[in-house]
């Protein structure tokens, strides 16, 4: 079963506006990572963010985590209708654990 | 194309008829991963390598599945007797390993979509 869970599972907004999507998790963590998956194809590293960082940029990129209430939030600034995909969070469970538990996803369509 | 390759991209075959699928992973990168993804799901782990040798393996990987990567570098994963319930997108991943996050980013192959008829 999967470790994570991503909210809201869809979202639709307007170019140019702000996405934020959620995810949590259940067990201790060595690191969260957030990939991206356009329709059909493999999944696209995003960030990484360890579970001693508290946020994390990059670009139009923000990360999130808590790891006190198991949680983080992936903001894309400014869409853009390239940035539809489905989006996903990862965790590595333990140091140096080599599989990563992912989410559901977070279907993003952006409008234009 | 120094990215994870993965072949074919489509395969159909007929319930109960064997499958292989191919990865070779980025050329410098030690461990490899096969995941499984159903439609609306996240990717699911199968099976991990640390160069040749197969260091853990899902229950999702019944007796049916073999995977292997006999020299460290590509990775096949067969599926014997096939099932409905096997069609799935197989995604293969590739990291460098070792300590440090970032070594452990993995990068994922365009994966091969499996339609078991």
């Amino acid at each position: 079963s999967q470790q994570g869970e991503e909210d809201p599972q869809a979202l639709s907004i307007q170019e140019g506006e702000n996405a934020t999507m959620n995810c949590s998790y259940k067990t201790s963590i060595n690191n969260l990572q957030w990939y991206r998956q356009n329709s059909g194809r493999g999944l696209v590293h995003l960030i990484l963010i360890r579970s001693n960082e508290r946020e994390k940029h990059s670009g139009r990129l923000r990360v999130t985590l808590d790891t006190s209430k198991k949680s983080s939030s992936l903001l894309i600034t400014a869409s853009r209708a390239a940035d539809t995909a489905s989006y996903f969070c990862a965790t590595a469970l333990i140091q140096g654990a080599q599989k990563l538990v992912f989410g559901q996803g977070t279907r993003l369509t952006i409008n234009p | 194309d120094t990215g994870v390759s993965q072949n074919p991209r489509h395969k159909i075959t007929k319930r109960g008829q064997n499958v292989t699928f191919r990865c070779d992973p980025i050329s410098e990168h030690n461990r490899l991963y096969w995941y499984r993804q159903t439609l609306g799901q996240g990717p699911e782990f199968l099976t991990y390598f640390q160069n040749e040798a197969q260091l853990e393996k899902s229950r999702l990987l019944s007796d049916r599945f073999s995977a292997e990567r006999p020299k460290g570098s590509f990775s096949t994963l067969e599926i014997q007797r096939t099932e409905q319930g096997d069609s799935a997108m197989y995604l293969c991943a590739s990291s460098l390993g070792g300590t440090g996050g970032t070594k452990n980013i993995q990068y994922f192959g365009a994966g091969t979509r499996l339609s078991v008829l």
